[in-house]
Formats: structure tokens, sequence, C-alpha cells
């Protein structure tokens, strides 16, 4: 499995409901992504990790939402009290080093869809 | 505020046209502008891209045109296929990391 993996692909929750998000990143990419697309609309950054230390969050949209990424390795997204603004699809992407011009790899996306 | 602005929405051409995609910006921070496709289903994939210091790029039937002085550039596709069919964005990024995406075009090709 070379690409970007995330699960699950597809999540319904109810609102008030707390979900996790798991993103699996290329082995040996440093770097990680999140960023929320709503539909129609283009990708929105969210935040970012270099290797365990979450260099940026200035894209959650508000304090319901956090990303982890403790080893190094695979990241969490969690989403505390869902509410139905917050259904969209939410996509990783890694690339392998810090440098801005890398490639930035993106995985499927999981679908969230608050009830 | 969006970031960078593209348009047509949507996009009909004739399989064997030629496909055009344009974006403008206003940050002149941004320094790489990268164009993505994406499929229904999937995840944005990296098409072809470009740095302010080249006004174009050309990969096969994809070629990008960028105007720095009017904060503009835009994708063409030669000879549209059907399997081009898709959505397109384009994007750019500053030496933070992260990519500002437009609104994206959905390309259909008829055969």
């Amino acid at each position: 499995g070379a690409g970007v993996s995330q699960s699950p692909r597809y999540k319904v929750a109810k609102r008030g409901q707390d979900v996790a998000l798991r993103c699996d990143p290329i082995s040996g990419h440093v770097s990680l992504f999140w960023y929320q697309q709503a539909l129609g609309q283009g990708p929105e950054f969210l935040t970012y990790f270099q290797n365990e230390a979450q260099l940026d969050k200035s894209g959650l949209p508000s304090d319901r939402f956090f990303a982890e990424r403790p080893e190094g390795s695979v990241s969490t997204l969690k989403i505390q009290r869902t509410q139905q603004e917050d259904s969209a699809v939410y996509l990783c992407a890694s690339s392998l080093t810090g440098n801005s011009y890398n490639e930035q790899f993106f995985g499927p996306g999981t679908r969230l869809t608050v009830l | 505020q969006q970031q960078v602005k593209q348009s047509p929405q949507s996009l009909i051409v004739q399989k064997g046209g030629i496909s055009i995609i344009n974006c403008a910006y206003e940050n002149t921070a941004f320094d790489y502008f990268p164009w993505y496709q994406q499929f229904p289903g999937k995840g944005p994939a990296l098409l072809i891209a470009i740095r302010p210091d080249v006004s174009e790029k050309k990969e096969g039937r994809f070629t990008i045109s960028f105007n720095k002085s009017a904060k503009q550039f835009s994708l063409h596709i030669m000879d549209s296929q059907p399997g081009d069919s898709a959505t397109y964005f384009c994007a750019a990024r500053t030496g933070a990391n992260n990519l500002f995406f437009g609104t994206g075009t959905r390309l259909t090709v008829i055969p």
C-alpha cells in the first residue's frame, strides 16, 4: 500500500456526538496535513504536522476540533459535539519533508455526515 | 475571503478540443502554484505545478501559463479526452506549507 489511507471512508454521526477520523500517511513522510472539503468547494486547510509537532493549527474552525500525531506517523482528527455544519469530506495529505515545494499526496478522504 | 479565485465553475468540451481553466490571486507572497485533478470519491492528485520565475510549463497535454504581473495563471488541456472528465483545482502556497485552493472547475469531455 503506497498511498495515504484514511478511515473510516464514511461516517454518519448524530448532532452532538464525538467522532475520530484516522489518517495513515505514506511511510517515512515527515509532513502531514488535514483539509476540510465542503460539497462543491475546494479543500480548506485545517492543520499541519511536522513529525509529531503540530506547527500550524490556524485553520481549525473551533475548539471542538482537535488533531494529534503522537508518534509522528498516524494522525487522528477528532471533532467533539459535532454540528451539522461539520458535514464535509475530511482529507489528509502527507509529504516527504517540510520543504514547501514537496508534493502533497492526498488520501481518499472521510465523508462525514452529521444529522 | 477566497485567496485564489477560479473560473469557470463548469466546462463542457468536445473530445479533441482545448480545455482552459483560469485562476487569479492577490497575495504576492505565493511562490508555488499547483493544479490538482480530483475524480469522484478520490482525493486530489497533483497534475502539474509552476513557480513564478517561469511563464509557462508543459507536461504532455497539460500546460500552465503564468502571468506574474497580472497575478493570473491558467491550465490548458490540449486534445481533451473523456478520461480527463474530473474536477480541477488550482492552488497556491507561500513559504508556509498549507495550500490555498480555488473553488474547482468540473470538466466534462464529450465523446
